[in-house]
């Protein structure tokens, strides 16, 4: 069974960083993309990127590139998405998912979502 | 890129169909049979509906079905049932080989 399990809450204050996990289990981790989409409180959801993990190819939109980093270790099956210092503006459920169906699916799998938190 | 464009809201009664709209350019929608939805309904993860404009993944109820036209595709929920109350997303795959999601539709069965 495909099982993608996400890291817990995060509170942080501005300007910190952070790293949320995404793990991946019950199927080939390296073999399908996997990507992370934001949703900001009360609002729709956003793609952000994502990371082949077979070959770390990373793909960011726009709106996100250089704001977040997107890695995978392929050795534990795990994705990440990092921030280097975050803003009040991060403040968001994150969810990761893959494309197990095939890369023309979009996201068939999903996480159960991270809440990030980020107040002083 | 722009996110796609969706009613804020489309409601029907048990039994009746709606349909949502979801219009993109020629830079995604129209250029790629790469079009998916997603419905989420409150507090979960999204989960796909249909992809690659007209499919659906395995239990997914046929009551679901999937268009497109130029630029615009369309997700149509016939007999509708208080069940399906959600908030439906359509996305598509882009020339910048990224994918992109529609601003959301929110489903209210009267």
């Amino acid at each position: 069974e495909v099982q993608l399990v996400q890291s817990g809450a995060e509170v942080k204050k501005p300007g910190e960083s952070l790293k949320i996990s995404c793990k991946g289990s019950g199927y080939s981790f390296t073999s399908y993309w996997i990507g992370w989409v934001r949703q900001m409180p009360g609002k729709g959801v956003e793609w952000m990127g994502i990371i082949f993990p077979g070959d770390s190819d990373t793909r960011y939109s726009p709106s996100f590139k250089g704001q977040v980093t997107i890695s995978a270790d392929k050795s534990i099956t795990t994705a990440y998405l990092h921030w280097s210092s975050l803003k009040a503006s991060d403040t968001a459920m994150y969810f990761c998912a893959t494309s197990y169906g095939g890369p023309n699916r979009g996201f068939d799998y999903w996480g159960q979502g991270t809440l990030v938190t980020v107040s002083s | 890129q722009s996110a796609l464009t969706q009613p804020p809201s489309v409601s029907g009664s048990p039994g009746q169909s709606v349909t949502i709209s979801c219009t993109g350019t020629s830079s995604d929608v129209g250029s790629y049979n790469r079009v998916s939805w997603y419905q989420q309904p409150p507090g979960t993860a999204p989960k796909l509906m249909i992809y690659e404009v007209t499919n659906r993944p395995s239990g997914v109820p046929d009551r679901f079905s999937g268009s497109k036209s130029g630029n615009t595709a369309s997700l149509t929920i016939s007999g509708l049932q208080a069940e399906d109350v959600a908030d439906y997303y359509c996305s598509s795959y882009t020339s910048s080989s990224t994918w992109v999601f529609g601003g959301g539709t929110k489903l209210t069965v009267l």
